[in-house]
C-alpha cells in the first residue's frame, strides 16, 4: 500500500520560503508511470493544484504560482520536495502531496499539512 | 485555464436518496475527470477517473458519466459514510483544475 507523508514547518513568515518534503512509503518515486504532486486547499475553500514531478526531474508548475514554486526529488530518499517563494498570508493553506497516473491522475494523497503564513 | 463548474453548491438528502452532481468545463476535456470524496479534516479520496471508471475499492453505489464539457457523479442510494464535499477536477490540460465542491448535507 502506497503511503505519502508531509512533513516541515507549520508557521512561516511573510516573504519567507515555505519549504515541505514528502516522504513515500510502500512505492517508489523513481517509478516511470507516475508523477509527484503538490496540491494546496486554503481553509474551508478548494483545492489549487501547484505542480508535479517525474523521476527524471521533469517539472509542471501552475503558472500562477510558476515563478515561486520549485519542486525536487530525491530518488535515494524516496522524497520529493516543494519550496514557495515570497509566501503572503494567501498561501495560508493545508498543502497536500499526492502521486499521479496520466490515466488515474490523483490516486494517493498524504494527510495534509496546515502551513499558516504569519509574522 | 480551464474553469470547472460544478451544482449545485450544496445538497440536501436523505440517507437511501438517489443524489446526483453535475460538473461542466469551459471547453471539452474528452473524458479526462475525475470525482474525490472529501471528509472534514482529511484528504481527497479517488472515486472515479476517466469520467466513469470506478477507482478499486469504491462502492459501487457511485457511478459517473459525460465526455466533452459536461459530467455527472450519481450517488444511487446515498449512505451515512457518504456526507461529505466532493470535487471534480479536469486532467485533460495544465494547470489541472478542480470544481468549488459540493457538499452533500443531511437532511
Amino acid at each position: 500500500q502506497v503511503q505519502l507523508q508531509e512533513s516541515g514547518p507549520g508557521l512561516v513568515k511573510p516573504s519567507e520560503t515555505l519549504s515541505l518534503t514528502c516522504t513515500v512509503s510502500g512505492g517508489s518515486v523513481s517509478s516511470g508511470s507516475y508523477y509527484w504532486s503538490w496540491i494546496r486547499q486554503p481553509p474551508g475553500k478548494g483545492l489549487e493544484w501547484i505542480g508535479y514531478i517525474y523521476y527524471s526531474g521533469s517539472t509542471n508548475y501552475n503558472p500562477s504560482l510558476k515563478s515561486r514554486v520549485t519542486i525536487s526529488v530525491d530518488t535515494s530518499k524516496n522524497q520529493f520536495s516543494l519550496k514557495l517563494s515570497s509566501v503572503t498570508a494567501a498561501d495560508t493553506a493545508v498543502y497536500y502531496c499526492a502521486r499521479g497516473h496520466p490515466e488515474r491522475t490523483f490516486d494517493y494523497w498524504g494527510q495534509g499539512t496546515l502551513v499558516t503564513v504569519s509574522s | 485555464d480551464i474553469q470547472m463548474t460544478q451544482s449545485p453548491s450544496t445538497l440536501s438528502a436523505s440517507v437511501g436518496d438517489r443524489v446526483t452532481i453535475t460538473c461542466r468545463a469551459s471547453q471539452s476535456i474528452s473524458s479526462w475527470l475525475a470525482w474525490y470524496q472529501q471528509k472534514p479534516g482529511k484528504a481527497p479520496k479517488l472515486l472515479i477517473y476517466k469520467a466513469s471508471s470506478l477507482e478499486s475499492g469504491v462502492p459501487s453505489r457511485f457511478s459517473g458519466s459525460g465526455s466533452g464539457t459536461e459530467f455527472t457523479l450519481t450517488i444511487s442510494s446515498l449512505q451515512p459514510d457518504d456526507f461529505a464535499t466532493y470535487y471534480c477536477q479536469q486532467y485533460n490540460s495544465y494547470p489541472e483544475t478542480f470544481g468549488q465542491g459540493t457538499k452533500v448535507e443531511i437532511k
